[in-house]
């Protein structure tokens, strides 16, 4: 199974700031990643996927960017409603796997 | 929209099954694509545990392959998770989501259903 690190594990910011969340693989994976955010109690939503296509209806605030082993995931102006936890997710090889998660609170 | 649903019991007891079935509903399960069923204990990740094509064709993690069986129902537009000999481990908070067209990545996703394994 491929391994997944994220980090930070929490990041503290603040409204309108600029945030990136790593996600590292443990082998390549081309670009068969995905990136989701979760909110408590709440299912995970989709957010990028293939490492850096927005899906339909996600704010262009979000991107994504990498391939093979280093991904990354930027909102680049936080807005009140990010504030989440956010989980990476590959795809490239049978058993899929998320990553750790990262929470972004308010700091 | 694609709208999908848990349903099942909230409390199983330990060395029993646990049994949950996802139901769908803007969409025709038997049009096509995969579908599966996630889990997330308790302030916990996420952890894939398996999916099913509309044919029954199945994928299942190896982790939990020889305690899981995943069934569709194309006449209900449903489809069914069995956890087998449940122990407090598997208390999670389980979801059924549709497996995008584009890759194995997952779309649309239930609300989520507790299962607690205590006796």
């Amino acid at each position: 199974a491929i391994w997944m690190t994220q980090s930070p594990s929490l990041l503290s910011a603040s409204t309108g700031d600029r945030v990136t969340i790593s996600c590292r693989m443990s082998q390549g994976i081309s670009s068969y990643l995905a990136w989701y955010q979760q909110k408590p109690g709440k299912a995970p939503e989709l957010l990028i996927y293939a490492a850096s296509t927005l899906q339909s209806g996600v704010p262009s605030r979000f991107s994504g960017s990498g391939s093979g082993t280093d991904f990354t995931l930027t909102i680049s102006c936080l807005q009140s409603e990010d504030f989440a936890t956010y989980y990476c997710q590959q795809y490239y090889s049978f058993p899929f796997t998320f990553g750790p998660g990262t929470k972004v609170d308010i700091k | 929209q694609v709208q999908l649903q848990e349903s099942g019991p909230g409390l199983v007891k330990p060395s029993e099954t646990l049994s949950l079935t996802c139901a769908v509903s803007g969409y025709s399960i038997s049009s096509g694509y995969y579908w599966g069923w996630i889990r997330q204990p308790p302030g916990k990740g996420l952890e894939w545990i398996g999916s099913i094509y509309h044919s029954g064709s199945t994928y299942y993690n190896p982790s939990l392959k020889s305690r899981v069986t995943i069934s569709v129902d194309t006449s209900k537009n449903q489809f069914s998770l069995k956890l087998s000999s449940v122990t407090a481990a598997d208390t999670a908070v389980y979801y059924c989501a549709r497996v995008a067209p584009g890759g194995y990545y997952f779309d649309y996703w239930g609300q989520g259903t507790l299962v607690t394994v205590s006796s």
